[in-house]
């Protein structure tokens, strides 16, 4: 099957920095690459959604100016959460899309601010 | 946008028994309907889905099946294993919004095999 990868697989910040994740799929190209968050025992929750060459599509409630994603090629697609606060700790989980319905998952960043 | 209920939340069952996760969605354009298991701290695993033109679909122990008319599908798992103790979560498209590929998930079953 298709595979994603992530990194960081987890990061700890201090409150007011910016992390950056990145996405990238492995073995095929994702035209599409949606990015989650998941916090404990709750289902994903999806952010936005970002096309290769063109803004991403944001979820409302999700500030654009906060959550900065870059889809700049085929196979990568970064998310950069700037000045970062302690409600900002979560599990961020990216997916890529190839051509069809499926959904190919990352690893997931697990995400902690101090 | 697409509603997705599921149900239940939490789900304990004996080793050997059988689980059933019922989902109901709200875009009757809806076509393609996965169900994904996580385990703790990984990532959400496909494991089996279903598209609209057929009412059932079965992997070995695992099985789909499809109502578009009551619009709910429901993820059955027979003769459960201890290893099959995960959450499970039931998604569906946003067809009507113009968003084909984009999932909404349900809440999730976090369910328990017992041996």
């Amino acid at each position: 099957g298709a595979v994603v990868s992530q990194h960081p697989s987890w990061v700890i910040c201090k409150s007011g920095t910016s992390v950056k994740i990145e996405c990238r799929s492995l073995d095929f190209q994702a035209t599409t690459m949606f990015w989650y968050r998941q916090f404990p025992k709750q289902s994903l929750m999806l952010m936005a959604t970002s096309n290769e060459g063109s803004k991403a599509t944001y979820e409302q409630g999700v500030e654009k100016d906060k959550f900065l994603i870059n889809h700049a090629s085929l196979t990568l697609s970064t998310l950069t959460v700037t000045s970062a606060h302690p409600e900002d700790s979560s599990f961020y989980i990216c997916s890529g899309v190839a051509g069809g319905f499926e959904q190919y998952f990352g690893p997931g960043t697990r995400l902690t601010v101090t | 946008g697409e509603n997705v209920e599921q149900h239940p939340s939490t789900l304990s069952v004996q080793e050997g028994d059988s689980a059933v996760i019922k989902c109901t969605y709200s875009d009757s354009a809806s076509n393609y309907f996965p169900w994904y298991k996580q385990e703790l701290g990984k990532r959400p695993q496909l494991i089996i889905d279903i598209r609209s033109n057929v009412g059932e679909k079965k992997d070995q122990r695992i099985a789909v099946t499809l109502n578009k008319t009551a619009k709910h599908f429901s993820l059955h798992i027979t003769e459960t294993q201890p290893e099959d103790s995960a959450v499970y979560f039931c998604a569906a498209p946003a067809i009507s919004s113009g968003s084909a590929r984009q999932l909404t998930f349900g809440s999730g079953t976090q369910l328990t095999v017992l041996p």
